[in-house]
């Protein structure tokens, strides 16, 4: 079974462009979330979706990002402009149900790394 | 404010030697305590996770963690380290409230020499 896919792996773009990380989760997970860490920070959570449905947006650093999950498949997380402290890793999870209970588990892909020149 | 800490950026051991790595929390009431390991070219794998029950935790690859209420400590322990555990390893909680809400510390990069 493929795990949390994530495009592109790797990204350099200068400042003021728009840059779309694109995230696949495990079939049949419900909930995707987003984090993040930029240079020199910790991890931070970014927003959850249930489906297609935005659940909690709270970590969203500002209006440059817009995420989206359209059909509650594949999510995206659009940086428009770009900014030189937007650089690091954008991390994409997903379960079946939320969170840890029930024994449930959230699997993280391999993370998006972006470089903003 | 609550935080996850963990004082040690980078640790360097010998392979065959044991490994512990310490995480600090500050929350209101105890929130549930995560292990998380990045390989290099890796994306976080969850190595251990403690809800409730015993406070001696069993993970992946040998791992262990402690959870000491007392200190709000979770410390990480393996007995004799392998070079393939090389990696960032991360603690993190999530409040029981919001238990899909991870918070991370800022991770231990741990090099093993031969």
């Amino acid at each position: 079974e493929a795990g949390v896919t994530q495009f592109p792996s790797h990204s350099v773009i200068e400042k003021g462009q728009t840059v779309t990380l694109r995230c696949d989760p495990i079939s049949g997970h419900d909930n995707l979330y987003w984090y993040r860490r930029v240079m020199g920070k910790e991890i931070k959570f970014l927003l959850h979706f249930v489906k297609e449905s935005k659940q909690d947006e709270s970590g969203m650093p500002n209006n440059r990002f817009l995420a989206e999950r359209t059909g509650g498949t594949y999510s995206t997380l659009k940086v428009q402009p770009a900014e030189l402290e937007d650089s690091g890793v954008y991390f994409c999870a997903s379960s079946v149900v939320r969170g840890f209970s029930s024994g449930n588990t959230i699997y993280f892909g391999e993370g998006s790394w972006l470089t903003v020149v | 404010a609550q935080s996850v800490t963990q004082p040690d950026i980078h640790i360097t051991v010998s392979e065959g030697a044991s490994l512990e790595l310490r995480c600090n929390y500050s929350y209101g009431a105890t929130p549930y305590l995560f292990w998380y390991v990045q390989s290099p070219g890796q994306g976080l794998q969850l190595l251990l996770k403690y809800f409730s029950g015993d406070t001696l935790v069993q993970g992946i690859k040998g791992f262990e963690a402690e959870f000491k209420r007392s200190q709000s400590s979770f410390n990480l322990r393996k007995p004799s380290v392998h070079w393939s555990d090389a990696a960032e390893y991360f603690c993190a909680v999530a409040p029981r409230s919001n238990d899909y809400k991870l918070s991370f510390g800022a991770g231990t990069t741990v090099t093993v020499r031969a």
